[in-house]
């Protein structure tokens, strides 16, 4: 057990809606980046949130947007939902200031079906 | 960050030793190899990284070639429970910021009783 927790575990919305999800970190993590992972792939990188600040972007239109609160924990947004936003979300948390090697754990996930 | 390859299927019976290998050719001087596996619709597991030196833990052993062009994870004693899609990345590591990773397609290990 990584000590990330996502909720809710599942999730039903119809298109053109907005969806929140919530991912709290290990405790002691400062670092929280979120995935995006379809049914058959390896999970893609959304972005990762560090000090309340997007810091990392990966490729994936504004629709897609995030928030990181004082106590480190985090949401993720998604706004206009398309069918192929159906997915397996991740969220995954670190350490930033460790240093080197900062070594991501992550949540079990919340599964988005858009219908 | 450096490509990987990795074979997309392996079997091993249970009991024995599950090696799986993972070419880095492009590695840079910079990049860290690290290894994490899916179970089945779960969140990714952290298991092990490593940069020039092998490493082992209390789940694998990573072994990383001198020239560092690639490596192999070792699951000592595979269990039913280590079946999975096992994910190798190459990530770079710079003080002041966490890289992303970058997932391939990874290898599916069955571990056949």
């Amino acid at each position: 057990d990584a000590g990330v927790t996502q909720s809710p575990t599942h999730l039903i919305k119809t298109r053109g809606q907005q969806v929140t999800l919530r991912c709290s970190p290990k405790s002691g993590h400062d670092t929280v980046s979120w995935y995006q992972q379809a049914l058959g792939q390896g999970p893609q990188f959304i972005f990762q949130y560090y000090e309340e600040e997007e810091r990392q972007r990966g490729n994936f239109p504004d629709r897609f947007s995030g928030h990181q609160f004082p106590n480190y924990s985090s949401e993720l947004n998604v706004n206009a939902l398309l069918l192929g936003d159906s997915a397996l979300y991740l969220c995954a948390s670190s350490l930033l200031t460790s240093g080197v090697g900062d070594t991501q754990y992550f949540g079990p996930g919340t599964r988005l079906t858009v219908l | 960050d450096a490509k990987t390859t990795q074979p997309p299927s392996m079997d091993c019976a249970e009991g024995r030793a599950a090696n799986l290998p993972c070419n880095h050719s492009t590695i840079s001087g910079n990049e860290y190899v690290y290894w994490y596996r899916q179970i089945h619709s779960q969140g990714p597991q952290y298991i092990i990284h490593g940069l020039k030196n092998n490493e082992t833990n209390e789940m694998a052993s990573l072994i990383i070639t001198e020239d560092r062009k690639s490596s192999t994870l070792i699951l000592p004693h595979a269990t039913l429970r280590d079946t999975a899609v096992y994910y190798c990345i190459v990530r770079a590591i710079s003080s002041g910021s966490a890289r992303q990773l970058t997932f391939g397609s990874g290898t599916q290990l069955t571990v056949l009783p």
